[in-house]
């Protein structure tokens, strides 16, 4: 299978723990972005790579949050101090950015995490 | 005002049906629209890229209007694997997609 890959799937914690999440792109694409999808909700953006850097992060990502591409291949994703309200569905895509106008982006399958 | 807004639906129509979503987008700097298809609990998937001068994908058309902000789906002959929510997408600079909270249709025989 050569799409976007994400692990783990599931991921149940509690409150206070620290977890980590790992996504593994489409090989030849550069661009990777991390995303959180409530139910109900459509997914909302929360950081971006080219390569190995970091080029956005949206407000939602509070200081809780880290994300790395060390790479410029997988990355990780890092919630610590879990709260309730960080349960959600973590989706990792990747595009090949040889164009700024369409910017066609491939999903992961997702982890689900439930913090109790 | 959302960034982009979607009727929730949902949409229930028998096998066969033509269905219509709407869709409109807030920021005229938008340069790329598309819509994806999502299944419950499962990740989204990019159904068609949405191009100024329309497109059509099988029974799928799709329609952009930049004046009036507004990007549209037609589904023809709808199939019961047609069943999902339907995420409209606006992309500004080629960056984060910012999607609609997405539409409903269920298909039944």
């Amino acid at each position: 299978d050569t799409g976007v890959s994400q692990d783990p799937r599931h991921k149940i914690t509690k409150r206070g723990q620290n977890v980590t999440f790992r996504c593994d792109p489409i090989s030849e694409h550069n661009r990777l972005y991390w995303y959180r999808q409530t139910l109900g909700q459509g997914p909302e953006f929360l950081t971006y790579f080219q390569n190995e850097a970091q080029l956005e992060k949206s407000r939602l990502l509070s200081d809780r949050f880290s994300a790395e591409r060390p790479k410029g291949s997988f990355s990780t994703l890092e919630i610590q101090r879990t709260e309730q309200g960080d349960s959600a569905m973590y989706l990792c895509a990747s595009s090949l950015a040889t164009s700024l106008r369409y910017n066609e982006q491939f999903f992961g399958p997702g982890t689900r995490l439930t913090v109790l | 005002r959302k960034e982009v807004e979607q009727d929730p639906g949902p949409f229930n129509v028998p096998e066969g049906a033509t269905v219509a979503f709407n869709c409109t987008y807030s920021n005229s700097a938008s340069q790329s629209f598309f819509w994806y298809r999502q299944d419950c609990r499962k990740e989204p998937k990019l159904l068609m890229s949405v191009y100024s001068s329309g497109n059509e994908d099988g029974r799928f058309t799709a329609q952009l209007n930049r004046a009036s902000q507004y990007i549209s789906l037609l589904i023809r002959d709808s199939k019961l694997s047609d069943s999902a929510t339907y995420l409209c997408v606006v992309n500004q600079a080629g960056t984060a997609l910012i999607f609609g909270k997405g539409t409903t249709l269920s298909v039944s025989s």
